[in-house]
């Protein structure tokens, strides 16, 4: 059975970068397409983006010019990068595997998800 | 950007009773569209992907439906451990969520 767990810092300096890593055991990373999905305290979901194995990322348009995704696939793991952050991306970070074929997508596996607070 | 709307925002409901969430696109998604359940303090689970197929290990008793811009998650006899917060989330042009219903 496949299983994410996302790692990184739980408190970011506002104006610095997010990094989260999401390890994937029980399955290789080299197929399918992996994607981080992030939740404000008390709020909805909101999709960041996702990498395919090959390489190939997509991106929140509203997050684009902030977010790189990449994926380490002889550690079996992807990763997040967010710059210049503010208050308004704290959140539960969720790394999920996502299949399906094209636009016929759906995530099926999550991690537990990890806090990312964004204080001085 | 496409906008997925839910409705309603929250509902009450008891053990036992049947309910449907909606799930509206501002435009034609086709069948891009996926059921999410999420738990307080859990990460979300699929429920239903590509409007209408039932995730492996998910009660018979959760089934979607809908094509386009239309689609309802449907529960048959309500469960205790079903009070949850639902999304819906389309991957037709890039991924949205619906902004969730929670069943009280």
């Amino acid at each position: 059975q496949v299983q994410l767990q996302e790692s990184g810092p739980g408190l970011v300096r506002p104006s610095e970068t997010l990094s989260l890593t999401c390890t994937v055991s029980g399955g290789s990373i080299s197929t399918y397409y992996w994607n981080w999905i992030r939740q404000p305290p008390g709020k909805g979901l909101e999709w960041v983006g996702y990498i395919r194995y090959s390489g190939s990322t997509k991106y929140n348009p509203s997050l684009k010019s902030r977010v790189t995704i990449s994926v380490d696939t002889s550690k079996n793991e992807f990763s997040l990068k967010l710059t210049s952050v503010t208050a308004a991306d704290t959140a539960v970070y969720y790394c999920a595997r996502g299949n399906g074929l094209g636009a016929m997508a759906w995530d099926d596996h999550w991690g537990q998800g990890t806090l990312v607070t964004v204080a001085s | 950007d496409i906008q997925m709307t839910q409705s309603p925002s929250s509902l009450s409901a008891s053990v036992g009773d049947r309910l449907t969430i909606t799930c509206r696109a501002s435009q034609n998604i086709g069948s891009y569209l996926n059921w999410y359940q999420q738990k307080s303090g859990k990460a979300p689970k699929l429920l239903i992907y590509s409007a209408s197929s039932l995730q492996s290990g998910v009660p018979s008793r959760f089934s979607g439906s809908g094509s386009g811009t239309d689609f309802t998650l449907s529960i048959r006899s309500l469960q205790p451990e079903d009070f949850a917060t639902y999304y819906c989330q389309q991957t037709y042009s890039f991924h949205t969520f619906g902004q969730g219903t929670k069943l009280e």
